[in-house]
């Protein structure tokens, strides 16, 4: 079964300061792996993917999450923190075939302090 | 583009009533539609796969006579939660595949804003 975990409910970082949201999946042959943000009562807003290639990848709003295939993880990075990243992170897996459905994991919630 | 929108945004009702909730997407076509439940600080849960057409596909513990979804259209599918309880209080967000699979700024999937339900 397709599984994704993000173990830090929460993450706080000084604004400036690098941030890292983690995120490891299970699943069965090649992942489709994302990355989306929501912030209070919205929709979930599209970061970056990656379907093959490059295992750094990069999205919107400076993020980029990099792909490792021996640790099965898919960790969501930004060089230097804003306030405004303060929203809720969710990682998404879906298999490469079938039905286009995406299992999320629990979501992070990030904290940036001024 | 690609944008999803979601009405109402906000239902408060009473238990016993039922409230209908529609996803549009403005402008593009949407083959595929997928409804999903959160919970206070929790993950999204699939609820249901909705394709055009035809009847829709639901997660296993969902009841299908409860959540009641329409795709009568490319660009509308309905939520319809029959017979609401408190415990049906929730947000409810949809989202909608690009159709043929197609990428719109290298996403493929995109999610309306949410409807909160309240059930007195």
């Amino acid at each position: 079964a397709q599984s994704v975990a993000q173990p830090e409910d929460q993450v706080n970082v000084a604004e400036g300061n690098p941030l890292t949201v983690k995120c490891t999946y299970s699943v069965s042959g090649n992942p489709y792996l994302f990355w989306y943000v929501q912030y209070p009562n919205r929709g979930l807003q599209f970061l970056l993917k990656y379907i093959t290639g490059d295992n750094l990848v990069k999205g919107s709003y400076g993020f980029e999450a990099e792909f490792n295939k021996s640790q099965t993880s898919f960790h969501l990075k930004k060089p230097s923190a804003l306030v405004s990243d303060s929203a809720l992170y969710f990682c998404a897996v879906r298999s490469p075939s079938g039905t286009y459905k995406y299992i999320f994991g629990t979501g992070t919630r990030l904290k940036v302090l001024a | 583009g690609a944008v999803v929108s979601q009405h109402p945004s906000w239902v408060i009702c009473k238990s016993g009533t039922s409230v209908k909730i529609e996803c549009r997407s403005l402008d593009f076509q949407a083959t595929t539609m997928f409804w999903y439940r959160q919970f206070p600080k929790q993950s999204l849960m699939l609820m249901a796969t909705s394709n055009e057409g035809s009847k829709a596909t639901y997660e296993q513990g969902v009841e299908k006579d409860k959540f009641l979804i329409n795709h009568a259209s490319l660009t509308l599918s309905t939520l319809t939660v029959t017979s609401a309880h408190p415990e049906d209080s929730s947000f409810y967000i949809c989202s909608a595949r690009v159709l043929a699979g197609g990428i719109v700024g290298d996403n493929e999937q995109f999610f309306g804003p949410g409807t909160r339900l309240t059930v007195l």
